[in-house]
């Protein structure tokens, strides 16, 4: 295990709902990753968080949006739900942003 | 140019046999290589990563090769077993610039060893 954990396991929402995904960082790291995981494809960079600031995002519409705490927790939120937001999602931490990335078991939201 | 490009999609083993899965990337920025594992219902797991200072990194049965000039990196696990089926990811970001961490995937690599 890698001591990430994220809620909730498994979601369903209706198109045009508001979602919030939640991610607990390892100890000791500052530094957090989503990816959105479509099915039979690789993760893709959503954004991250360092020490509570955004530091860089993905080709993502500005309905995805985060927060990171100052005990370094973070939340995904996804406003107007569409359907081709079914995916998993998943979190990674990291000491910093040049050292590795711990994966969660991810959110499987399923938008209907 | 942000792509990573991983072949095969799937990939069927016997025991003992070795299992090569190739990436090829085009941003000459990034200089850092990992390679992840994710099974069913888990998030991906690090197996070995490489910087472009060395051409080859072996770590147990896990082996990268990593070729600059051609700007592609391969995965081989050697004596493969049943237990390594599983999807494997190449990735690659840059080490030392503003898209530091942010990881760019390939699409994967289904592997099923048969006993």
């Amino acid at each position: 295990e890698t001591g990430v954990t994220q809620s909730p396991t498994h979601l369903i929402k209706t198109r045009g709902q508001q979602v919030t995904l939640r991610c607990s960082s390892q100890s000791g790291h500052n530094t957090v990753s989503w990816y959105q995981q479509a099915l039979g494809q690789g993760p893709q960079f959503i954004f991250q968080y360092y020490r509570e600031e955004e530091n860089g995002r993905g080709n993502f519409p500005p309905r995805f949006s985060g927060l990171q705490f100052p005990n370094y927790s973070s939340e995904l939120n996804v406003n107007a739900l569409e359907l081709d937001d079914s995916a998993l999602y998943l979190c990674a931490s990291s000491q910093g942003l040049e050292d590795i990335q711990y994966f969660g078991a991810g959110t499987r939201l399923s938008v209907l | 140019q942000q792509q990573v490009k991983q072949s095969p999609q799937s990939l069927i083993v016997q025991k003992g046999g070795i299992s090569i899965i190739n990436c090829a990337y085009e941003n000459t920025a990034f200089d850092y290589f990992p390679w992840y594992q994710q099974f069913p219902g888990k998030g991906p797991a690090l197996l070995i990563a490489i910087r472009p200072d060395v051409s080859e990194k072996k770590e147990g049965r896990f082996t990268i090769s990593f070729n600059k000039s051609a700007k592609q990196f391969s995965l081989h696990i050697m004596d493969s077993q049943p237990g390594d089926s599983a999807t494997y990811f190449c990735a690659a970001s840059p080490l030392y610039s503003s898209n530091t961490g942010k990881l760019i995937f390939g699409q994967g690599t289904t592997l099923q060893v048969k006993p």
